[in-house]
């Protein structure tokens, strides 16, 4: 089946620091890459939408500014955590569609904790 | 507005009997399609079964299936013979906006279920 990976799979990283979370679909194309937050406990929270090649489409309530979603290509989607604060400590977790609508995949999820 | 609701916050089963989470939706989009993912502990997501809309029959995906009553916008999901390794996170999930490009997934609030032996 297809599959997604995330790296890191944990961060920690101090406050007011950036922090950089990679989401590859490794044997697919992935023209829309999604980006969830979880918080303990909860369910997932859609944040943004990636398209390739152009800018993401960012759910209500989510500030652009400080989570910068890039996909660069393909099979690559990034989600940078702009001057993080440890409200912002989550599990963090993409999902890729690799062709039709009924077919995404998730990725592992990656725990950040900002200190 | 799509909506999920999961109402079952946890269930405590004993080991080998059936269980069902209940999963209940609102949408005003014609065409949609309803899935149920697993969480464990580490995390990861795994899928389980999908319903679409306009399918005729329940899904059915080994020892998951899903109950359909699309009147009573239920998606209520059966596991039969229950075993230990189903304790975990369940999530009922909607794709919202139809067969768009710009369709999404939305979860529920999830059901945490325990198997007892």
């Amino acid at each position: 089946g297809a599959v997604v990976s995330q790296h890191p799979s944990r961060v920690i990283c101090k406050s007011g620091t950036s922090v950089k979370i990679e989401c590859r679909s490794l044997d697919f194309q992935a023209t829309t890459m999604f980006w969830y937050r979880q918080f303990p406990k909860q369910s997932l929270m859609l944040m943004a939408t990636s398209n390739e090649g152009s800018k993401a489409t960012y759910e209500q309530g989510v500030e652009k500014d400080k989570f910068l979603i890039n996909h660069a290509s393909l099979t690559l989607s990034t989600l940078t955590v702009t001057s993080a604060h440890p409200e912002d400590s989550s599990f963090y977790i993409c999902s890729a569609r690799a062709g039709t609508v009924y077919e995404q995949y998730f990725g592992p999820g990656t725990r950040l904790t900002v200190t | 507005a799509q909506k999920i609701t999961q109402t079952q916050p946890g269930m405590f089963v004993q080991e080998k009997e059936a269980v069902t989470l209940d999963c209940t939706y609102d949408t005003s989009d014609p065409s949609y399609g309803l899935f149920w993912y697993k969480q464990p502990s580490s995390g990861e997501m795994i899928f389980l079964i999908y319903q679409g809309s306009y399918d005729q029959q329940n899904a059915t995906e080994g020892r998951y299936s899903l109950n359909f009553q699309k009147a009573r916008k239920s998606a209520n999901l059966v596991i039969s013979a229950s075993q230990l390794g189903d304790s975990a996170m369940y999530f009922c999930a909607m794709r919202a906006s139809g067969y768009s490009s710009a369709s999404k997934i939305i979860f529920g609030s999830g059901t945490r279920l325990s198997i007892r032996p």
